[in-house]
């Protein structure tokens, strides 16, 4: 099990500009799930995959975030035109889907700051 | 809306005491309820979890917990804690959909 893998581990950049990260799943595994984690607060959903279909997307996720898993392995998140609030962990999870259900195995997570 | 909450933000203990975290959730149908935790500089782990069956449920490092659905409720417990448990604890639930939702953490700190 080599694990969920999160590129890259720290992003710093200005306010305005874009930023994209990388999450390599848990080889077998056909469903992916990006959550968004600020300072005192549990992670927060934002998308999820089942293999290249992105099944669901929150409500709360501005039209700059825009996330992509072209062949069903790994995702790319981008978040365009970045502002102050942006400044969290985001996080990747994956898990197997069997039928039933299947725990999240996340990733250690990319920690974007905004300047 | 579901929603998860953890009363404990941050608890502090002397090894070998007894550790109970709460965890409610809202949500009136069928629930799957986990629990995480997340060791300094480290990435979120499973420690267990309840999809159905006994509701007693038995995780990693000598962890249980408790569903108890009247009181929409899933405690962790750990009958001895160790130096090694500290660490922030995260209960999650999902329901209609595989999307976590997770409370707002548990900040452990075992001293020896």
């Amino acid at each position: 099990d080599t694990g969920v893998s999160q590129n890259p581990r720290h992003k710093i950049t200005k306010r305005g500009q874009n930023v994209t990260f990388r999450c390599d799943p848990i080889s077998e595994h056909n469903r992916l799930y990006w959550y968004r984690q600020t300072l005192g607060q549990g992670p927060e959903f934002l998308t999820y995959f089942q293999n290249e279909a992105q099944l669901e997307k929150s409500r709360l996720l501005s039209d700059r975030f825009s996330a992509e898993r072209p062949k069903g392995s790994f995702s790319t998140l981008e978040i365009q035109r970045t502002e102050q609030g942006d400044s969290a962990m985001y996080l990747c999870a994956s898990s197997l889907d069997r039928g039933g259900n299947q725990p999240q195995h996340f990733g250690d997570g990319t920690r974007l700051s905004i300047l | 809306a579901q929603s998860v909450s953890q009363h404990n933000h941050h608890v502090i203990l002397s090894e070998a005491a007894s550790l109970e975290l709460g965890c409610n959730y809202s949500y009136g149908g069928t629930v799957n309820l986990f629990w995480y935790v997340q060791y300094p500089g480290q990435h979120l782990q499973l420690l267990l979890k309840y999809f159905s069956g006994d509701p007693l449920v038995k995780g990693i490092k000598g962890f249980e917990a408790e569903f108890i659905k009247s009181k929409f409720s899933f405690n962790l417990r750990k009958p001895s804690v160790q130096w090694s448990d500290t660490a922030e604890y995260f209960c999650a639930v999902n329901a209609d959909t595989d999307k976590l939702i997770f409370g707002t953490g548990t900040r452990l700190q075992v001293f020896p």
